[in-house]
């Protein structure tokens, strides 16, 4: 079965720039919908923004003049990058599949990684 | 950006009970409307995609139904393992607003 697993820096310095992988097990990241999904602690999901196979991207408009999805296909993974960091980005990172119910249409997030906590903090 | 208001906040029910969860979109979203459980430090899990359709696996107790821009979640007889937090998500047009959370809790 489709098993997702985020990795990256557990914590990063105000200003500097978040940096994610999501490696997809047990599955093709092929026709499918990928997306990065938020929460800060103690509060509520915020979604990023999704990628598809062929590289085509979506942001939250509060986010997207910072972030960047990415996308290899070649490697199974999908990555997220956001820039200019505040305490305000701190929390934990979902990577997720966007195909609840449908196959490679865009849906709810049907499988999720187990999350990654990231703080920022000098 | 279509916003999503969800209600309400905190909700206190009993093992049996009937509870309903609200969200309304603030503009047409049609039918692309997902639920998720959320319990603590553990990621979401999807309950309800495309407003009632149950995810594979899913207890029969939880339902979705919608009403032009309002979209309800009911759990018809609520067992233990159902306190928790529920969120709404919109993805029409290819976004994907989150309601604020409904935590759901023992009477």
């Amino acid at each position: 079965q489709v098993q997702l697993q985020e990795s990256g820096p557990g914590l990063v310095k105000p200003s500097e720039t978040l940096s994610l992988t999501c490696t997809v097990s047990g599955g093709s990241i092929r026709s499918q919908f990928w997306t990065w999904i938020r929460q800060p602690p103690g509060r509520g999901l915020e979604w990023i923004g999704y990628i598809y196979h062929d590289g085509t991207t979506k942001y939250s408009p509060s986010l997207k003049s910072r972030v960047t999805i990415s996308i290899d296909t070649s490697k199974n993974q999908f990555s997220l990058r956001l820039t200019t960091v505040t305490t305000a980005d701190t929390g934990v990172y979902y990577c997720a599949r966007a195909g609840g119910g449908c196959g490679g249409c865009y849906s709810g997030a049907d499988i999720w990684g187990r999350g990654t906590m990231v703080t920022v903090s000098s | 950006d279509i916003q999503m208001t969800q209600s309400p906040s905190t909700l206190s029910a009993s093992v049996g009970d009937r509870v309903t969860i609200t969200c309304r979109a603030s503009q047409s979203i049609s039918n692309w409307l997902a639920w998720y459980q959320q319990k603590p430090g553990k990621a979401p899990k999807l309950l309800i995609y495309k407003a009632s359709s149950l995810e594979s696996g899913v207890p029969s107790r939880f339902s979705g139904s919608a009403s032009g821009t309002e979209f309800t979640l009911t759990i018809s007889s609520l067992q233990p393992d159902d306190f928790a937090t529920y969120y709404c998500q919109q993805y029409n047009v290819y976004s994907g607003t989150f309601g604020q959370g409904t935590k759901l809790d023992i009477k």
